[in-house]
């Protein structure tokens, strides 16, 4: 079936670097995506959306890229903190109901 | 406050035996979902409802049955636990359009023994 992967199981960044999440999806009729943050003994947080239409979303310290020719998303995280240390995932969504998580990152943050 | 609730939030329980976990959501969301997250984090879908109604069922034992009195809840129930059924089991809604930006609770931990 179709799926949604990552290509770092976990990334290590200094405090104060950006950090660069990536995920690769195989459904390329995929119209909607989001970033979710997992912190731990909590449930997924989300943290920025994209749809299709876009290559391009920027929140507050984060920004989201797609790249819909390559099938690959991308989450930046600016200046990180030790508090977004967490697990992060990706997910797509292709019109129905459902979305489809990837595997997820933990992101750890040295101070 | 809390937009999607559900309890317990910690279960212990023995094989065999059947428990319920439920979940509310104050959101006014007509689209409630369990998810399943394993060991290795991955989440996945396990049903939906919307507005009462069962719209996913995934690949997913008969011993799970969801059950939607209102909207506002969707509780889970599982008969005859088995030790794989020990992971955490997530409660989210979602407003309409159907199926974009989906809401976590915090979730249910099961430990099978």
């Amino acid at each position: 079936g179709e799926s949604v992967g990552l290509h770092l199981p976990t990334l290590s960044v200094q405090e104060g670097d950006n950090s660069i999440i990536n995920c690769a999806y195989s459904n390329s009729a995929s119209d909607y995506f989001i970033w979710y943050k997992q912190e731990s003994g909590k449930g997924p947080q989300f943290i920025i959306d994209i749809r299709s239409n876009m290559d391009k979303r920027q929140g507050q310290r984060v920004t989201v890229l797609l790249n819909k020719t390559v099938k690959h998303l991308s989450l930046q995280i600016a200046a990180t903190q030790p508090g977004d240390s967490a697990v992060y995932f990706c997910a797509e969504k292709d019109g129905n109901y459902k979305l489809t998580f990837g595997k997820g990152t933990l992101l750890t943050v040295n101070p | 406050d809390t937009a999607v609730s559900q309890t317990p939030k910690y279960l212990v329980t023995q094989m065999g035996n059947d428990k319920s976990i439920k979940c509310e959501q104050n959101l006014g969301h007509d689209t409630m979902y369990w998810y399943k997250q394993d060991s290795k984090k991955f989440l996945k879908i396990m049903f939906s409802y919307n507005n009462k109604e069962l719209i996913i069922n995934e690949t997913v034992p008969n011993r799970f049955s969801p059950k939607s009195p209102d909207k506002a809840h969707l509780n889970l129930h599982i008969n005859s636990l088995e030790l794989g059924d020990s992971a955490v089991y997530f409660c989210a809604s979602s407003p309409p359009p159907s199926g974009n930006t989906i809401y976590f609770g915090e979730g249910s931990w099961l430990t099978v023994v």
